[in-house]
């Protein structure tokens, strides 16, 4: 019973295709984000959902969009992938106003 | 600008030992700590944290200091066991912002047998 689980673990893809990462929690959380995790290891918040609303955008490429069907999920799809895009990607949520944030095994997305 | 710094790439501590990991912020608005540890292959857990009103939080081997004069806290594992062997990043936040860490680069921590 995986409380934020991602889909797909890995992902190799050529340059100029557009792809999706899903995530889905099932921990009842209101908050759902999306981080990168790029080669120098920092963690850097990109979107944060609360309850189907966009709360956070940080400084992320337009190519990158999130969608959010339900409180449950949080799905990122990002167009024409450019190199620069290969990273780690973890998908967290956390309840309403709660700091602590539990995070998903994350996505490796490797741009060829 | 780098407001969470993590200035040890790593450390490697005998077990039963103390380790002690440090983290510097430079953003005074800062009002929440966590600490988060991360497996390979696996997303960050949380571990503990601590509020800006307190100078010290303790849960288990696990405790977190605070000095807010200095921008700086520390983790500290005693006895540090082999399956401490992870990263460990810091992370601060508003309180009135939930939900917006900032995270440092994290430490990888190896304790040896």
């Amino acid at each position: 019973d995986t409380a934020v689980s991602q889909t797909p673990k890995y992902l190799v893809t050529q340059m100029g295709n557009d792809k999706s990462i899903k995530c889905e929690q099932n921990l009842g959380h209101d908050t759902m984000y999306w981080y990168k995790q790029d080669s120098k290891k920092f963690l850097k918040i990109m979107f944060s959902y609360n309850n189907k609303e966009l709360i956070i955008n940080e400084t992320v490429p337009n190519r990158f969009s999130p969608k959010s069907p339900d409180k449950a999920h949080l799905n990122l799809h990002i167009n024409s992938l450019e190199l620069g895009d290969s990273a780690v990607y973890f998908c967290a949520s956390s309840p309403l106003s709660i700091n602590e944030q539990f995070f998903g095994p994350g996505t490796r997305l490797t741009v060829l | 600008d780098q407001q969470v710094k993590q200035n040890s790439p790593s450390l490697s501590v005998q077990e039963g030992r103390i380790s002690i990991l440090n983290c510097d912020y430079t953003n005074s608005m800062f009002d929440y700590f966590l600490w988060y540890k991360k497996y390979p292959a696996e997303g960050p857990t949380f571990l503990i944290s601590i509020s800006s009103i307190k100078d010290k939080n303790e849960d288990g081997r696990f405790t977190v200091f605070l000095n807010k004069s200095a921008k700086h806290l520390s983790l500290h594992i005693v006895p540090s066991q082999p399956g401490d062997s992870a990263v460990y990043f810091c992370a601060a936040s508003v309180v009135t912002n939930a939900g917006k860490s900032t995270f440092g680069d994290g430490t990888t921590l190896t304790v040896k047998p």
